[in-house]
């Protein structure tokens, strides 16, 4: 157990649809990394938060849009969804940056029928 | 063409052998990372490196910076090392991490 907890497990939604996944860090961990994984594109970086900004944005459709919160949870919003948006989202933390250990969440499965 | 390449893809051995798994990278980089994503999915990290060499029981990972490569060993390898490993790394440029496509590995018993 890495101490990062996803939910929903699992999501499975319809095309046009809004999900929204949550991820609660490691206690003491300031950093949230959201990441993608799909089976053509494997892991892709969509977005870093540390201490509630947004410190690096990596490849994040203008669809979905992120946020942390001041207790230090974070939220991944993804809008009008399509097929190709299914994929396994992982949220992982850090004590400060990059260069530290990532603890990753055990994932949400999402899937756009 | 890839920025991170792992190789092999695929590799399949038997229990005991010496395992070794390959990154190169075509950027300048701050630190690189190995993780580790069994078959039920979950991703574990594995190494942190900027230089050198680590070792954790098993595992030992180096890092070449001028040669732009790392390789991660696995001694006496056992079944439940059965996993995909992945190789990331942090640029320079913009501390954007970038993942390798991963190399899947199956130990026979």
């Amino acid at each position: 157990d890495s101490g990062v907890t996803q939910t929903p497990k699992h999501l499975i939604t319809a095309t046009g649809q809004r999900v929204t996944l949550r991820c609660s860090p490691r206690s003491g961990d300031l950093s949230v990394y959201w990441y993608q994984q799909s089976l053509d594109q494997g892991l892709q970086f969509l977005i870093q938060y540390y201490n509630g900004e947004e410190r690096a944005k990596g490849n994040i459709l203008e669809r979905f849009s992120a946020q942390q919160f001041p207790d230090l949870h974070s939220e991944l919003n993804l809008s009008s969804l399509e097929l190709g948006d299914s994929a396994l989202y992982f949220c992982a933390s850090s004590v400060e940056d990059y260069l530290d250990t990532q603890y990753f969440g055990p994932g949400t499965r999402l899937t756009v029928l | 063409k890839n920025e991170v390449e792992q190789s092999p893809q695929n590799l399949t051995a038997q229990e005991g052998e010496f395992i070794t798994i390959n990154c190169s990278y075509s950027v300048g980089v701050s630190a690189l990372h190995w993780l580790q994503q069994h078959p039920g999915g979950g991703i574990v990290s594995l190494f942190m490196l900027s230089s050198g060499k680590k070792k954790h029981g098993r595992l030992i990972a180096t890092i070449n910076i001028q040669e732009k490569h790392s390789s991660l060993h696995i001694t006496a390898s056992h079944p439940r090392d059965s996993a995909v490993y992945i190789c990331a790394v942090i640029p320079n440029r913009d501390d954007k991490i970038i993942f390798g496509k991963g190399t899947r590995l199956h130990i026979l018993p």
